[in-house]
Order: C-alpha cells, then sequence, then structure tokens
C-alpha cells in the first residue's frame, strides 16, 4: 500500500538558517509527489510539485524539493528560513499510473518553529 | 479571486446531534474533497466528487456520514448522529479540470462534540 513517511515530528531553526523536511514515501510504480503548508487555523496550501521531467523542482515561497528515486525520498529545502515559514509541512503522494484519481496520501506532517 | 469557503469555521455540538458542514469550491474546479484531520489519524480522504457524482467514498468512517454535491457550486457533509470520536477538522478542497492533484484547500471547520 502507498505510504508517507515523514521521520520528524518537529523541527526548529533559527531564521536565516538553512532548513530540509524529510519526506520517504512507499509506492512500487511512479508517484506523483507534492508538498503543502498549513499554517496555524488555515487549509493547506500546495508548496510544490513533482510529477516527471526535472527531479529538482522549485515551488512558492522560496522551497524547492528533490526527487531521489533510489532512497525513496522527497526532502523539502530552503535555503534561509524566514519566521513566517513557522507551520506544519505535509508530504504526499499519488498514483502516477491511474486508479483513484486525486486520492493523496498524506504524511503526518513536520512542525516547523523559527527562532529569532 | 475567492478560494474554497467553507461554514460554519466552529462548531459545538452535544453527542446526538445532526451536524451539517458546507462547502463552496472554486468556481470552475470540477472536483471536490472532504477530509478529516485529527491528531491520532492525520490528514484522511473521506470522499471525492467529480463533476458532483461521488467517486470513491471508502474514507467515509460508517454509515453516520454522508455527503452530497447538489450542484458545482455546494456541497454538504452530514454526521448524523454525531460522536465525540468525530470531533477532528474537516476540510474541503476543490481542483481544477486537468489538474486534480493540485487540491485547493479551505480553511476548515473545527467541529467538537461533547
Amino acid at each position: 500500500a502507498q505510504s508517507v513517511t515523514q521521520p520528524d515530528i518537529h523541527i526548529t531553526v533559527s531564521e536565516g538558517a538553512s532548513l530540509e523536511l524529510r519526506c520517504n514515501y512507499s509506492y512500487g510504480a511512479t508517484p506523483y509527489l507534492f508538498w503543502y503548508v498549513q499554517s496555524p487555523g488555515q487549509g493547506l496550501q500546495l508548496l510544490l510539485k513533482y510529477f516527471s521531467g526535472d527531479t529538482l523542482v522549485q515551488g512558492i515561497k522560496g522551497f524547492e524539493a528533490e526527487f531521489k528515486r533510489s532512497q525513496s525520498s522527497f526532502n523539502l529545502r530552503k535555503p534561509s528560513v524566514h519566521w513566517s515559514d513557522a507551520a506544519e509541512y505535509f508530504c504526499a503522494v499519488r498514483s502516477g499510473d491511474g486508479g483513484s484519481q486525486g486520492n493523496l496520501i498524506f504524511g503526518k506532517g513536520t512542525k516547523l518553529s523559527v527562532k529569532p | 479571486d475567492a478560494g474554497v469557503i467553507q461554514s460554519p469555521r466552529h462548531e459545538v455540538t452535544e453527542m446526538g446531534q445532526e451536524v451539517t458542514l458546507r462547502c463552496k469550491p472554486i468556481s470552475g474546479h470540477d472536483y471536490l474533497f472532504w477530509y478529516r484531520q485529527t491528531m491520532m489519524r492525520g490528514l484522511e480522504l473521506l470522499i471525492y466528487f467529480n463533476n458532483n457524482v461521488p467517486i470513491d467514498d471508502s474514507g467515509m468512517p460508517e454509515d453516520r456520514f454522508s455527503a452530497k454535491m447538489p450542484n458545482a457550486s455546494f456541497s454538504t457533509l452530514k454526521i448524523q448522529p454525531s460522536e465525540p470520536r468525530d470531533s477532528a477538522v474537516y476540510f474541503c478542497a476543490s481542483s481544477p479540470p486537468l489538474r486534480y492533484n493540485e487540491q485547493f484547500f479551505g480553511p476548515g471547520t473545527r467541529l467538537t462534540v461533547l
């Protein structure tokens, strides 16, 4: 069965420091991969997505993610974190070979805190 | 451009009462999703519609839950009777034609069942 693992429940970084949030997926075929961000009291917002092609994808708010098939990973990165990046981040996977369209499987999320 | 609209934002009710959550998707979107978020289980897909037709309701927990989409601009999720374990944040999301993977989420309804 498809699954998504985000090993880090909570991460704290200093403002201006670099950030990497980990995501590992389990799926046999080509995955469609996503990162969403949820600010407190808000719904989820799509940061970026990977369907195919270049394994390094750029998203909004200065985020990027790299798809590594050999490691079944899709880690999210940002070179310099801003205080407004404090939020919860969710990795998600969907079948890329048909099946139930639109059925995203979400990880449990990583909460990011930013120290001044 | 208005995003996905959900109402109410907060709902507190007593066990056994009927609860109706409402959603207005983004105009022009043809997929609509209902999710439930809890600390224990994370974000779970309950049901989704395409062109107002339910496609997959395998995530609906039990018969107490029902969802409808009478037209392209409105959907409801109903719980009858409600139980304390239904307490959660319920999100509605929609996605545009040919981009069903890119879901736009509403702000959610926080439901508390006492």
